[in-house]
């Protein structure tokens, strides 16, 4: 079974709005972190944002925040006042427990216009 | 402090033939994870070393395979290459890679071409 889905393969966003990215997971491990990254066409993966599963606020980094939702097994992306750099691939992940690799989704390609 | 570093950044080779990547992960960093990123089947896990061990191995046959050094730099080697094998191969260095919320670091990735 997929431990992450992604569900929106590409999105478009005017300049200076607002986009959520979805992200499902799929754990029966009690602990576990949630990590969001960027791919721009340089094939870099950068980290964007982090939320473990005992964390009770929504995380945060700047025009990043987290919406988690535990019970839905849902961690979305929202991307605030969107930039024409923000332009890239965007990859759910999460790390089980004491394994020791990330499960990424099949993630979603954001095109931000002018 | 520099990130991680992979090379070559861009490799071509031919069907048959065996490759070797190298990936120096950040400074203080001893986890290094490998993974294939290709367009049909998305990121996949290679595998993962710590102080030299293999802690963990993807569902890949056995032409893939891996090492870590005593300085943490890691490398993976592919042979008998096939046309499948084309990808994009992305290192990951993390302090420790004990705990869920530790930060995994990418490099910019090595692209393989295999005609």
């Amino acid at each position: 079974a997929q431990k992450i889905t992604q569900t929106q393969p590409g999105m478009f966003v005017q300049e200076k709005e607002a986009v959520t990215l979805d992200c499902t997971y799929d754990t029966s491990d009690q602990s576990y972190g949630l990590f969001w990254y960027k791919q721009p066409s340089s094939g870099e993966m950068i980290f964007l944002i982090y939320q473990g599963s005992y964390d009770e606020q929504n995380a945060t980094e700047g025009r990043y925040s987290l919406n988690f939702q535990k019970a839905r097994k849902s961690a979305n992306l929202v991307i605030s006042a969107s930039q024409l750099g923000d332009s890239a691939m965007y990859f759910c992940a999460m790390r089980e427990g004491n394994d020791y690799k990330l499960s990424f989704g099949a993630g979603t390609t954001v095109t931000v216009r002018a | 402090k520099a990130g991680v570093t992979q090379t070559p950044r861009y490799l071509i080779k031919t069907r048959g033939q065996q490759v070797t990547l190298s990936c120096s992960p950040i400074s203080g960093h001893r986890s290094v994870s490998w993974y294939q990123q290709t367009p049909g089947q998305g990121l996949q896990f290679l595998f993962e070393y710590f102080s030299e061990t293999q802690r963990n191995k993807g569902n890949f046959p056995g032409r893939f395979s891996g090492r870590q050094f005593s300085n943490s730099r890691s490398e993976m080697n592919v042979s008998t290459l096939e046309l499948g094998d084309s990808a994009l191969y992305l290192c990951a260095s993390s302090f420790d890679g004990f705990t869920v919320n530790t930060e995994a670091f990418f490099g910019q990735g090595t692209r393989l071409t295999v005609v």
